[in-house]
């Protein structure tokens, strides 16, 4: 079965510092993976995704995320934080194969301070 | 412009009532989901309906009823209440015609207290 671990349970940082959540899945097949986001009283929304290509995928709002592959690895990062990124971080895998299932991380709670 | 939307976005309620919480989506998507998020912000899928048609169940409890009138809707029905079915309710949508088209998109959540 797949599954997801996220490593950080709650990150706090100061405004200007970088930032890297940790996120490693069990999966032996091909795989599309996802971070989203989760601000306060908010939706889940999508911050990036990886389904092939370029291990290094973009995100909006400067967050960035690289796929190592022989790690089962799919870190998120940002070079400076700002007190905007105040949030919960959800990172997400599901099966190539179609319509399946997001099995996500149990989160990161991410809290900035001005 | 909402793409997925979700009524209510609170609902409370006493243990033993039944409720239903409904979804739409607006973007042509052909798939459907619902998934639990708890009180630690576990979120789990529960359900999933590609045109119409049950295509995802997890073990989820009898009391729990989807129901997809149009590829456009799925509603979630709760029979019988109980008080660890408080919780935040999140649909979901995807194109699925392979590639990324396969990206959930997800509603606002609706936030279920069972009293």
């Amino acid at each position: 079965a797949q599954s997801v671990s996220q490593h950080n349970h709650h990150v706090i940082l100061s405004e200007a510092a970088s930032l890297e959540l940790g996120c490693n899945y069990s999966y032996g097949g091909t795989v599309n993976l996802f971070w989203y986001v989760q601000y306060p009283g908010q939706h889940l929304q999508l911050l990036l995704k990886y389904f092939s290509g370029d291990p290094l995928v973009k995100g909006i709002k400067g967050f960035e995320a690289e796929f190592i592959k022989s790690k089962f690895s799919f870190n998120l990062r940002k070079p400076s934080v700002q007190w905007s990124d105040t949030a919960e971080y959800f990172c997400a895998v599901k099966s190539a194969q179609g319509a399946q299932k997001l099995v996500f991380g149990q989160g990161t709670r991410l809290t900035i301070n001005p | 412009d909402t793409a997925v939307s979700q009524t209510p976005k609170y609902l409370v309620t006493q243990m033993g009532n039944d409720k239903s919480i409904k979804c739409e989506q607006n973007l042509g998507h052909d798939t459907m989901y619902w998934y639990k998020q708890d009180s630690k912000k576990f979120l789990k899928i529960m359900f999933s309906y590609n045109n119409k048609e049950l295509i995802i169940n997890e073990t989820v409890p009898n009391r729990f009823s989807p129901k997809s009138p149009d590829k456009a809707h799925l509603n979630l029905h709760i029979n019988s209440l109980e008080l660890g079915d408080s919780a935040v309710y999140f649909c979901a949508s995807s194109q699925d015609r392979g590639g990324e088209t396969d990206t959930q998109y997800f509603g606002p959540g609706t936030r279920l207290t069972v009293l």
